[in-house]
């Protein structure tokens, strides 16, 4: 479909591995967010992209996590080192203009990957 | 952004009307009022959003009070699904990213 695509839907890894999502947004979208969502929790920002630049990383937790977006399109957030605690669901969503002042337009989100660290 | 202040928690019966109520009472005349739902394991998606005036689209319909420290979603006819979390968001216009808060699970009854 056209939507926000994200994978893996799933990851099971075991704690210390390295660990990559990946997200496809709606073609034509230049921002990207990520947000982090643990069971009982609304979604937590983590990260926001204009374009390929990372405007906005005050979300992520440390250094272990880091996020790119090198052509504008795809992103991927990389996870160092996990943590049981790193266990999650990690959204994406795009939107094709940012917002900001009048400009509401609506954030679409993928279905989220859900990783478990083990 | 200001915060928000939500039930955790609502019911409602199908095809009746659902009133979500929303406390922002340190709300500034520049923060959108934005309502996002979560249908379960799904991402969140747009409901409606409002800065003054009251608004209306096919989803739902946004109520806000004169002074704006309070707003209510509507749904005109619940469904079964409809039953997801409602989150209302407070976004200042010079913000280009939603702060979402815990929000209220709505559960609807056959």
């Amino acid at each position: 479909g056209a939507g926000v695509s994200q994978t893996p839907s799933n990851k099971v890894t075991e704690k210390g591995k390295y660990v990559e999502l990946r997200c496809d947004p709606i073609s034509g979208h230049t921002a990207l967010y990520w947000y982090r969502q643990s069971l009982g929790q609304g979604p937590e920002f983590l990260i926001y992209f204009q374009g390929t630049g990372a405007a906005d990383d005050s979300g992520l937790p440390n250094d272990r996590f880091f996020a790119v977006r090198p052509e504008g399109s795809v992103s991927t957030l990389k996870i160092q080192r996990t943590e049981r605690g790193d266990s999650a669901v990690y959204l994406c969503a795009s939107t094709k203009n940012p917002l900001s002042g009048s400009n509401t337009g609506e954030l679409f989100f993928g279905e989220g990957s859900r990783l478990t660290v083990l | 952004d200001a915060k928000t202040t939500q039930p955790n928690s609502m019911e409602s019966n199908e095809e009746e009307p659902v009133h979500l109520p929303c406390n922002h009472s340190t709300i500034s005349g520049t923060d959108y009022i934005h309502w996002y739902r979560q249908l379960p394991s799904q991402g969140p998606e747009y409901v409606i959003h409002g800065l003054t005036s009251n608004v209306n689209n096919r989803m739902a319909s946004l109520a806000i009070a004169e002074d704006r420290k309070s707003s209510t979603l509507i749904l005109h006819r619940a469904t079964l699904r409809d039953a997801a979390v409602y989150y209302c968001i407070l976004r200042d216009d010079s913000s280009y990213k939603l702060i979402f808060g815990s929000g209220t699970r709505l559960l609807v009854r056959p």
